[in-house]
């Protein structure tokens, strides 16, 4: 069964930061498309970062540019977000999304999410 | 930036037809992807690439996409269709090119 696991989210304070983690079960996460989806407290959805499946390509949105790293661990068959010098505006929920293997990233696997609150 | 816009909320009858609307600059160009999200889960993709179900969902689920607005369509609307919808595109002339839409509320009546 193709699953993704997210994990590390937490309340941190404005200026801290954090580490994502999402754990794929059920396929080969370095040859699929992978994306961080964040949803804030009763808004849509955001794309905040995009890696390529080979790795060489990673977009970010406006929003994170600057602040927040997307990468991955083939060992591990794991997607990571390092995420600092965050802000009370980047209190969502935070989806891994695998981008299914059409050319135009249709997600089509999606974690249950972890939440991130900053606050002081 | 690639801008994708959709209506707040849609209702419809049980039985009755829904239609949920993706407005953006020659959106048929592109390939619109919907994603349907209930309360409390996370979204679940029912449409790809304009009008492809992935397996598993009912084929009472369509989609269109002509103009500057692509189209999800929900026929013989049922109870459990009420959720937030979503499109999204892939717009390579974007520094960040994977762009969602607002979201559109179904309430089954």
């Amino acid at each position: 069964e193709v699953q993704l696991v997210e994990s590390g989210g937490g309340l941190v304070e404005p200026g801290g930061s954090l580490r994502l983690s999402c754990a794929a079960s059920g396929f080969t996460l370095n040859t699929y498309e992978m994306n961080w989806v964040r949803q804030a407290p009763g808004k849509g959805l955001e794309s905040i970062a995009y890696i390529s499946a080979t790795g060489n390509t990673k977009y970010y949105a406006d929003s994170v540019k600057g602040r927040f790293t997307i990468s991955r661990d083939t060992a591990k068959n794991s997607l990571f977000l390092q995420m600092n010098r965050l802000r009370v505006e980047d209190t969502a929920l935070y989806y891994c999304t695998r981008g299914s293997r059409g050319p135009y990233n249709a997600q089509d696997c999606w974690g249950q999410g972890t939440l991130v609150t900053v606050s002081s | 930036s690639y801008v994708l816009t959709q209506a707040p909320s849609v209702s419809v009858a049980p039985g009755q037809t829904a239609r949920i609307s993706c407005g953006g600059t020659d959106i048929e160009t592109k390939s619109v992807h919907w994603y349907q999200q209930k309360p409390g889960q996370a979204p679940v993709l029912v449409l790809h690439d304009d009008s492809d179900r992935p397996s598993g969902i009912p084929d009472r689920f369509s989609g269109s996409n002509s103009g500057n607005t692509a189209t999800l369509t929900i026929n013989r609307v049922e109870a459990g269709d009420e959720a937030d919808y979503y499109c999204q595109v892939w717009d390579s002339s974007s520094l960040h090119p994977v762009i969602f839409g607002g979201g559109t509320k179904l309430t089954v009546l």
